[in-house]
């Protein structure tokens, strides 16, 4: 069945350290979303690609998608305490029985100041 | 504007004891709802989603139950809680397809003891 899989699983960082997580599919992705969830809090919609190959950036996060639309990559330069928590990746295969997003178990992300 | 509300927002019971959760959505009309659990550390798991009144889907067999009463009301539910049904329980919505994004309720946190 359809799988996603996110690696690491906990990342620790200096404050400055760039910071980078990987998601994979078992199957062709329809798109792919990216969410954050602080400790204690509930996940929060960062950015969703679509294109092939696409690049998408929010300041100093910057998201691709493979050209197979099977990947996806987080990548976090000169991370900043603010950047602590989870960040999942979900994929939407419009192939699969329900139709629903497929979420990463996640990455744990700690800076240290 | 939109706004998803879930209580309780803490949940202390004894296994073997009943289980209703509820989310309501504000600000929009016929609305994907979901329910996820998140274990300590973990991923989300979805246990149950639903695309109308009446209409549920459910992931994964288990000893819960979910119901839509109302268009923008989502309820989640147990006869019997196991410990293993501890966890973080969040309320999601979105709109039109299941490949837009989600966004989440502050979710429950329930203790089985």
């Amino acid at each position: 069945g359809q799988q996603v899989m996110q690696i690491p699983q906990y990342q620790h960082v200096q404050e400055g350290e760039d910071f980078t997580t990987y998601c994979n599919s078992s199957t062709t992705l329809s798109n792919i979303q990216w969410y954050k969830q602080r400790p204690g809090g509930h996940p929060v919609f960062l950015i969703q690609l679509v294109k092939s190959g696409e690049v998408k950036k929010q300041k100093r996060l910057t998201f691709q998608f493979g050209e197979a639309k099977k990947n996806s990559s987080l990548h976090i330069t000169a991370t900043q305490t603010t950047d602590v928590g989870t960040y999942f990746c979900a994929g939407y295969d419009r192939g699969s029985t329900l139709g629903r997003l497929y979420f990463g178990r996640g990455t744990q992300l700690t800076v240290w100041p | 504007s939109q706004t998803i509300h879930q209580w309780p927002a803490t949940l202390v019971q004894p296994v073997g004891s009943p289980l209703s959760l509820e989310c309501t959505v504000e600000g929009t009309s016929n609305p994907n709802l979901y329910w996820y659990r998140q274990a300590a550390g973990r991923g989300l798991q979805l246990l149950f989603y639903s695309v109308g009144i009446g209409q549920i889907s459910s992931e994964v067999p288990q000893n819960l139950s979910a119901s839509r009463p109302q268009d923008r009301q989502f309820i989640l539910s147990s006869k019997k809680l196991l410990l293993s049904d501890s966890g973080f329980y969040l309320c999601a919505w979105n709109l039109e397809g299941p490949y837009n994004e989600q966004f989440f309720g502050p979710g429950t946190r329930l203790t089985v003891l």
